[in-house]
């Protein structure tokens, strides 16, 4: 497989469930990001992993709880979420720099309805 | 606040041309990417602009002027596969990314 890689594409949980989301990046990048995307209003950045490092933690409820076990894998660990936080929630990953173009190769998103 | 705007919606013709404006504030500016996202996909990367001017690829152009916090994507010779949300965002001086809300383009035939 080639690209970013997010499993699964949809998910439905109830309100007291426990799931995460899943992220895979084969572009052999060094950062990686979680997006969420609601509709009509701009990426919201939730999370940024340099170097497996969390630099970034964008004031995230805690019932939202990355995990980065390396610089391929991302995971998004979901417990107790609120009806609001129905979105799609995209990975992304990077050649991170303090300079110049940072591109972002995104994945396709997991769809999650909170019920 | 750092703010960027672009147009919800608009609506073109299959073999024509069309704009898509965003004017952005930021603190510090390193740059200005567009991406393009069809419905159930992900964002694609369609370009960078970081010097005044305009940058030409194919059918798609982006145009930045770093006076006036505004860039434009120019799309030519239209084709329904064009129909997609077309985003934008600014990188402040922290590298930090500012994101639109994004543009929803309509090709008709």
């Amino acid at each position: 497989e080639t690209g970013v890689t997010q499993t699964p594409r949809h998910l439905v949980m109830g309100m007291t469930n426990k799931k995460s989301l899943k992220c895979e990046q084969h572009l052999g990048h060094n950062a990686m990001y979680w997006y969420k995307q609601s509709a009509k209003k701009p990426l919201e950045l939730m999370f940024v992993y340099n170097f497996k490092e969390q630099t970034e933690n964008n004031s995230v409820p805690s019932r939202f709880s990355p995990e980065c076990p390396n610089s391929s894998h991302l995971f998004l660990h979901l417990h107790t979420l609120q009806p609001e936080d129905s979105a799609l929630y995209l990975c992304a990953s990077s050649h991170y720099g303090e300079s110049g173009a940072n591109v972002l190769t995104f994945g396709a998103g997991s769809r999650l309805t909170v019920l | 606040g750092q703010n960027i705007d672009q147009p919800t919606e608009m609506t073109a013709t299959e073999g024509a041309i069309v704009q898509i404006n965003c004017t952005y504030q930021t603190s510090g500016f390193n740059g200005l990417f567009w991406y393009q996202q069809h419905a159930g996909e992900a964002p694609t990367f369609l370009s960078y602009n970081v010097l005044d001017g305009l940058e030409e690829k194919g059918r798609f152009s982006s145009f930045l002027s770093r006076s006036k916090g505004y860039s434009y994507l120019l799309l030519k010779e239209l084709q329904m596969k064009d129909s997609a949300s077309y985003l934008c965002a600014a990188m402040d001086s922290n590298y930090q990314l500012i994101w639109g809300a994004g543009t929803k383009l309509i090709i008709k035939p």
